[in-house]
């Protein structure tokens, strides 16, 4: 069936560093892309977004990359710092699901190395 | 409120017993969802209200599992005759439109523990 996957389940990084977070996902009719972080005990919280019109969405310290051609997304946050710490998902969802249900990757796990 | 609140924080249930999972989503959030989270998984799609009507039930598991509206505001999932394998965080969010691209606020989830 349709999916959300991320190619690594973990991810470990000196801090100061920049991170990278990938996410293939299989729905080319996807036109909404989302990136959550989970920290334990918490519910997902909003990162960052991006409309399939666009291919590079910046906000503060993170980038979300989009590549139609081969559906793969990307989260970079630059100069990692303790606090990203956290379980990081891609979601999707397109119009014929009236952008509303999401569709969640398994997630990777990030850790910050002092 | 400020945020989605969902109660108990945490329930403990023995298998066979029926539960009631409440959700009060932001004041005024049109758009109201439940997802359930296995341990080491994303969270998967269950239900969606829009106000008080049930849109999408589509990711409801079984007959066990009923999620309701009645006001257009506080949401509650019931799961009737609980397994093991309901076992899960229940995460609900709430958006403030609907039919297009808007922000989910979730909640901090009930963890639901069958013995």
């Amino acid at each position: 069936g349709e999916s959300v996957g991320l190619h690594l389940p973990t991810l470990s990084v000196q801090e100061g560093d920049n991170s990278i977070i990938n996410c293939a996902y299989s729905n080319s009719a996807s036109d909404y892309f989302i990136w959550y972080k989970q920290e334990s005990g918490k519910g997902p919280q909003f990162i960052i977004d991006i409309r399939s019109n666009m291919d590079k969405r910046q906000g503060q310290r993170v980038t979300v990359l989009l590549n139609k051609t081969v559906k793969h997304l990307s989260l970079q946050i630059a100069a990692t710092q303790p606090g990203d710490s956290a379980v990081y998902f891609c979601a999707e969802t397109h119009k014929a699901q009236g952008a509303q249900k999401l569709v969640f990757g398994q997630g990777t796990r990030l850790t910050i190395n002092p | 409120g400020a945020g989605v609140s969902q109660s108990p924080r945490y329930k403990v249930a023995k298998r066979g017993q029926d539960v009631a999972l409440r959700c009060d989503p932001i004041s005024g959030h049109v758009s109201l969802f439940w997802y359930q989270q296995a341990l080491g998984q994303g969270p998967e799609f269950l239900t969606y209200f829009q106000n008080e009507a049930q849109l999408d039930k589509s990711g409801l598991p079984s007959d066990r599992f009923f999620a309701e509206r009645p006001e257009g505001s506080v949401s509650t999932l019931k799961i009737q005759r609980t397994q093991q394998e309901d076992s899960a965080v229940y995460l609900c969010a709430s958006s403030l439109g609907s039919g297009g691209y808007y922000g989910y606020t979730f909640g901090s989830g009930t963890r639901l523990t069958v013995v």
